[in-house]
């Protein structure tokens, strides 16, 4: 099973609400990791939790909060967005790196987020 | 900066056509993956090639990992409008602080008209 599920997959906010995204893993992954998509380009790194620790933060503004309330559980908290921040919120999981084994990662379906 | 050239960005061809798409680095990768996208979904990971001059087939679709691991290419044959589509490449490199990122290339926008 190489199953990652995406909560809500369609989300309307306004730029005073607070939202959040959530994120489901069952495939032991260690690494779980937000990514943030525009229409026809690739996607965007944000963060990247290690073992439910936060290893890599790619200067997203604040107004995007990750958590990672257990080693299967992603959540991103959005609060004050800006419209340009509408696009499609992927998250995705990986078992590693580990050695001697290939660093894949799969993607869950998205959530497709417009501010307003 | 690692990059990663993917070309070409857009595609459109006949059902039947053979293609070709390369991505091509200046940086050796450990591993390199090509993924397929629909709109409005998530990438789905087709394939991970790993070792120089790896090829591996998944039905109509032929991935070539580069001899010296910094380029690779993904060939459909008799290509189908079910293979439209964004298809990703993105490349790994294990150690340091580039350990959890994947560096994508542009994307290959593919249409296959029926």
């Amino acid at each position: 099973d190489t199953e990652v599920t995406q909560t809500p997959k369609h989300l309307v906010m306004g730029m005073t609400n607070k939202k959040s995204l959530k994120c489901e893993q069952h495939m032991g992954h260690r690494a779980m990791y937000w990514y943030k998509q525009k229409a026809k380009k690739p996607p965007e790194l944000m963060f990247v939790y290690s073992y439910e620790k936060l290893s890599i933060n790619e200067s997203v503004p604040s107004r995007f909060s990750p958590e990672c309330p257990n080693s299967s559980l992603l959540n991103l908290h959005l609060h004050a967005l800006q419209p340009e921040d509408s696009a499609l919120y992927l998250c995705a999981s990986s078992q590693g790196p580990l050695a001697g084994i290939p660093y894949e990662q799969y993607f869950g379906p998205g959530t497709r987020l417009t501010v307003t | 900066t690692q990059l990663l050239e993917q070309s070409p960005q857009f595609l459109s061809i006949q059902e039947g056509e053979n293609l070709t798409v390369y991505c091509n680095s200046s940086s050796v990768f450990s591993s390199l993956q090509w993924y397929r996208q629909e709109p409005g979904e998530g990438p789905v990971l087709l394939v991970t090639v790993v070792t120089g001059g790896e090829v591996k087939k998944l039905k109509r679709l032929t991935f070539q990992f580069g001899d010296a691991r910094k380029d690779s290419s993904l060939h459909i044959t008799a290509a189908q409008p079910g293979d439209t589509g964004l298809y990703l490449c993105a490349g790994a490199r294990t150690g340091g602080g580039s350990n959890y990122k994947l560096t994508f290339g542009k994307g290959t926008l593919l249409t296959v008209n029926p």
